[in-house]
């Protein structure tokens, strides 16, 4: 069955960088892309951009282009997110979920656990 | 950026009840890329809905999408006790876009 585990939460200082981790079972990795989609407490979805495993070409959302860089690693099918010059409002889970191996005009149909990144002096 | 809009925010019924929320975009959703999610409390959001109207795997019958071009509609049949919770729309034809979600309580 399709698996996707994230790694577990993370505590940052303002100005940082996480790298969070999603990795794949149950499927050929490759035949697939990833989109990152965050959640702040209490708070709605809100899509972070996407990823294609096959070839590696990325659409981040307007809001994150210059701060958040998305790859994979074929050899542990595992897809990463990083998120640099953290800010306190960047606190949230942060989900991975499988998409679209050649365009981000896909539905997600699976999704990580979540991984809860607190930023915080 | 296309922004999506749901109602109500909040929707207080009964189990065996019908459910019927609103997505509406602020332009035209291209191939009616529209999706509907379900979401528990401390759970990652399901898939439930694609393409305004297909069912995803596993969802029940008494799930249904409707809809096309900027206003789609999620019914719920009949309302089980497993229901109640929050339900997003999502646009995946233009990036994607998330709307704020409505939540359905007893």
């Amino acid at each position: 069955q399709v698996q996707l585990v994230q790694s577990g939460a993370e505590v940052k200082k303002p100005g940082a960088s996480v790298k969070v981790s999603c990795k794949a079972s149950g499927y050929r990795f490759t035949t697939y892309g990833f989109s990152w989609v965050r959640q702040a407490p209490g708070q709605g979805l809100e899509w972070m951009g996407w990823i294609s495993v096959d070839n590696g070409n990325t659409n981040y959302a307007q809001k994150f282009q210059d701060r958040v860089t998305m790859t994979t690693d074929t050899s542990t099918s595992t897809a990463y997110m990083e998120l640099r010059s953290l800010r306190s409002d960047d606190t949230a889970i942060y989900y991975c979920a499988r998409g679209g191996s050649f365009s981000s005009s896909t539905p997600f149909d699976y999704w990580g656990q979540g991984t809860l990144v607190t930023v915080s002096s | 950026e296309i922004v999506l809009t749901q109602s109500p925010g909040t929707l207080s019924l009964s189990p065996g009840e019908r459910a019927t929320l609103s997505c509406r975009a602020s332009q035209s959703v291209g191939s009616n890329y529209l999706a509907w999610y379900q979401q528990k409390a401390g759970q990652a959001p399901r898939l439930l809905i694609y393409g305004a109207s297909f069912r995803a795997t596993g969802i029940p019958d008494r799930f249904s999408g409707s809809g096309s071009g900027t206003d789609f509609t999620l019914t719920i049949s009949r309302l089980e006790p497993e229901d109640f919770a929050v339900y997003y729309c999502q646009q995946y034809g233009s990036s994607s876009t998330f709307g704020p979600g409505t939540k359905v309580d007893i």
